[in-house]
């Protein structure tokens, strides 16, 4: 059971190029949400999905585009990359997003941004 | 936003030693509370979710619990092992939204062989 997949682990970007970041889940999870960590802080909410077709914002969503087609998948869009968008990004989801239920992580990417 | 806030931030511990570390949330409009286990380059994985005061859970040899009048929770590892070593969050869901997880900044706990 893969649980939550993120590509790629590792990215280096120049400042103002666009990547993508994928997340995918295979436990049939209607919720799923981006985080990023950066040293001395928590993990800060980006953007959020608690289902196919509907996202919300996070508490930093600045630069960061998402879409929910499928249940499966959340990726994380970044228009026109700035060095302080160098974090770790973490994709997770739980079965409705509801404070009581626990939240499955990726193994989280790495993004320089140059 | 709500604040949530961990202490201390990092903790080295003696293998064998117990240890225990603290979250502090606001009381006002409590929800729930989450535990994660985050070791470096790992994803973070759940410990626990408490929701009632005076809740405690235990998993091996760590344990939690919740006071949701004064606002804090607590958590405790007995015997500390070096596999222990690893960053401890805890997150409780903003008031605006309970969809949306408010993680603390971290415990981060070494422990000596």
């Amino acid at each position: 059971n893969a649980g939550v997949t993120q590509t790629p682990k590792f990215q280096v970007l120049k400042t103002g190029q666009s990547m993508t970041l994928q997340c995918a889940q295979d436990m049939n999870h209607e919720y799923m949400s981006w985080y990023r960590q950066d040293p001395g802080m928590g993990l800060r909410l980006i953007h959020y999905s608690v289902g196919a077709g509907i996202t919300d914002q996070g508490e930093v969503p600045n630069g960061y585009n998402v879409s929910r087609s499928t249940t499966e998948d959340f990726p994380l869009r970044l228009l026109s990359a700035a060095p302080s968008q160098t974090s770790v990004y973490f994709c997770a989801s739980s079965y409705d997003g509801r404070a009581k239920n626990i939240q499955y992580f990726g193994a989280g990417t790495r993004l320089s941004v140059l | 936003i709500l604040n949530v806030e961990q202490s201390p931030q990092s903790l080295h511990v003696q293998e064998g030693d117990s240890t225990n570390f603290t979250c502090s949330f606001p009381s006002s409009n409590f929800y729930a509370l989450h535990w994660y286990r985050w070791e470096t380059a790992k994803s973070p994985e759940a410990l626990f979710v408490m929701t009632l005061n005076g809740d405690e859970k235990k998993k091996g040899r760590i344990s939690a619990t919740l006071n949701t009048k004064e606002g804090y929770s607590y958590l405790y590892i007995k015997g500390s092992q070096p596999e222990d070593s690893a960053t401890y969050l805890c997150a409780c869901p903003s008031p605006d939204s309970s969809y949306k997880l408010i993680f603390g900044s971290g415990t981060r706990l070494l422990v000596r062989p």
